[in-house]
């Protein structure tokens, strides 16, 4: 299958410091999704982006969809300790399969 | 808005034993359909797919097997359960003839083959 990189593996912060972590592929993705995972529970989508260079904005996140449509990043301003999960890039190639980082933990630390 | 709705949430089974997981989506029509199984909650692995009742395409060979017996109704299922099948396993819906087509998860089940 594809192979997503995602990185840092893990994160640990102060409070109200700003999160930046990235994905990148081989493959040129159609979609590029962020998505946070609290423990024992299903991932729940942050951000969707659709088109290359696009930068959009869900509160404190952002996210943008690299112009090359291989990398992605996603930023979190001013944590707060209720963003502490895991969270997971996704690239959908063409078609309906999606592809999935292996993630980034952050711990924030009040 | 769909919801994805996934049961039982937790499951223990013995090594041999089979397994019947369900999903059944909720708020939309002919979705796309999706598998996951998530290892010590990390990296998500795709394990089957579907774009339509009796439609299957599996991602890796393994173990399991997925039916799709209606338009908004996905089982996974094995005969005979490995201690490799233990994990949190994600059942996952999305439109395929729509534009923004993100995914969208159910709440999981955790698996444990003793």
């Amino acid at each position: 299958g594809q192979q997503l990189n995602q990185s840092p593996q893990s994160m640990f912060i102060q409070e109200g410091e700003d999160v930046s972590m990235n994905c990148t592929s081989s493959s040129i993705f159609n979609t590029w999704l962020w998505y946070k995972q609290d423990p024992g529970e299903g991932p729940v989508l942050l951000i969707a982006l659709y088109k290359a260079g696009e930068l959009t904005s869900n509160g404190r996140l952002t996210a943008q969809f690299g112009i090359t449509r291989k990398d992605s990043f996603l930023n979190i301003s001013a944590s707060i300790p209720s963003d502490v999960g895991i969270y997971f890039c996704a690239g959908q190639l063409p078609g309906n399969q999606f592809y999935f980082g292996t993630g980034t933990s952050l711990t924030v630390i009040p | 808005s769909q919801t994805i709705h996934q049961w039982p949430a937790t499951l223990v089974q013995p090594v041999g034993s089979p397994l019947s997981l369900e999903c059944t989506v909720e708020g939309t029509s002919n979705p796309n359909l999706y598998w996951y199984r998530q290892a010590a909650g990390r990296g998500l692995q795709l394990l089957f797919y579907s774009v339509g009742i009796g439609q299957i395409s599996s991602e890796v060979p393994q173990n399991l097997s997925a039916s799709r017996p209606q338009d908004r109704q996905f089982i996974l299922s094995s005969k005979k359960l490995l201690l490799s099948d233990s994990g949190f396993y994600l059942c996952a819906g999305n439109h395929g003839r729509s534009l923004y087509n993100e995914q969208f998860f159910g709440p999981g089940t955790r698996l444990t083959v003793l």
